[in-house]
């Protein structure tokens, strides 16, 4: 069974362009979550998915961050426009559903650096 | 807000070394704790999930315990293997929600 895919993997930006990741999730898996990492720091969620519907998204910096998830699977994060500080790990990851039982499964991350 | 402290931040060891990393969550009123295991430029995996209403979990040489009452959570490593080097993230889940709260994780150096 085919793992969290993420890409790029890795992404090298200028200050002030725009940026996107994008998240394919494991089959079936209704629920979707992107965190940032910083570095020596554990994850931060940004914004969680039932389905195509943000159901969280309170952590989401909204005046330059944005996400969607069409049609209910793969999602796309953007950043516009990119700031120094945001260079980080950004994780993706699903769970079957929301029940707080379920386990997540994190994609490899794709690593962003804002010069 | 829940805040997740682990101690320590890293840590060095030789082979076969028995070990033990710290997590320690500040409310109580969770629906379970997580261990994970990070290598650099990957993702997490899950290695051990505990349950509130359970005392610990083990797996090969892997044993997490946990006390709800005073927010603490242990991972006992037992005869360390360089594969074992890797960041240890443990994650609890909240009652009011789904959400994970991890800590800022151990980075474990298991020398030959």
């Amino acid at each position: 069974e085919a793992g969290v895919v993420q890409s790029p993997r890795y992404k090298i930006i200028e200050k002030k362009q725009p940026v996107a990741f994008w998240c394919n999730p494991i089959s079936g898996h209704n629920t979707l979550y992107w965190y940032r990492q910083n570095l020596g720091q554990g994850p931060e969620l940004l914004i969680r998915y039932e389905n195509e519907e943000a159901v969280d998204d309170s952590q989401l910096p909204k005046d330059r961050f944005s996400a969607e998830r069409l049609k209910g699977v793969d999602s796309t994060l953007k950043i516009q426009p990119a700031e120094l500080g945001d260079s980080a790990v950004y994780l993706c990851a699903s769970s079957l559903d929301r029940r707080t039982e379920d386990t997540q499964y994190f994609g490899p991350g794709t690593r962003l650096t804002v010069l | 807000k829940q805040e997740v402290t682990q101690i320590p931040a890293a840590l060095s060891v030789p082979e076969g070394e028995n070990l033990v990393l710290n997590c320690s969550f500040t409310d109580s009123a969770i629906y379970n704790l997580q261990w994970f295991r990070q290598d650099p430029g990957k993702g997490l995996t899950s290695l051990l999930l505990i349950q509130s209403s359970q005392r610990e979990q083990t797996s090969g040489r892997l044993n997490a315990s946990l006390d709800k009452s005073s927010g603490r959570s242990t991972l006992y490593i037992a005869a360390s293997q360089p594969g074992d080097s890797a960041t240890y993230l443990c994650a609890v889940r909240n009652n009011a929600g789904n959400m994970l709260t991890f800590g800022g994780g151990t980075r474990l150096m298991v020398k030959p």
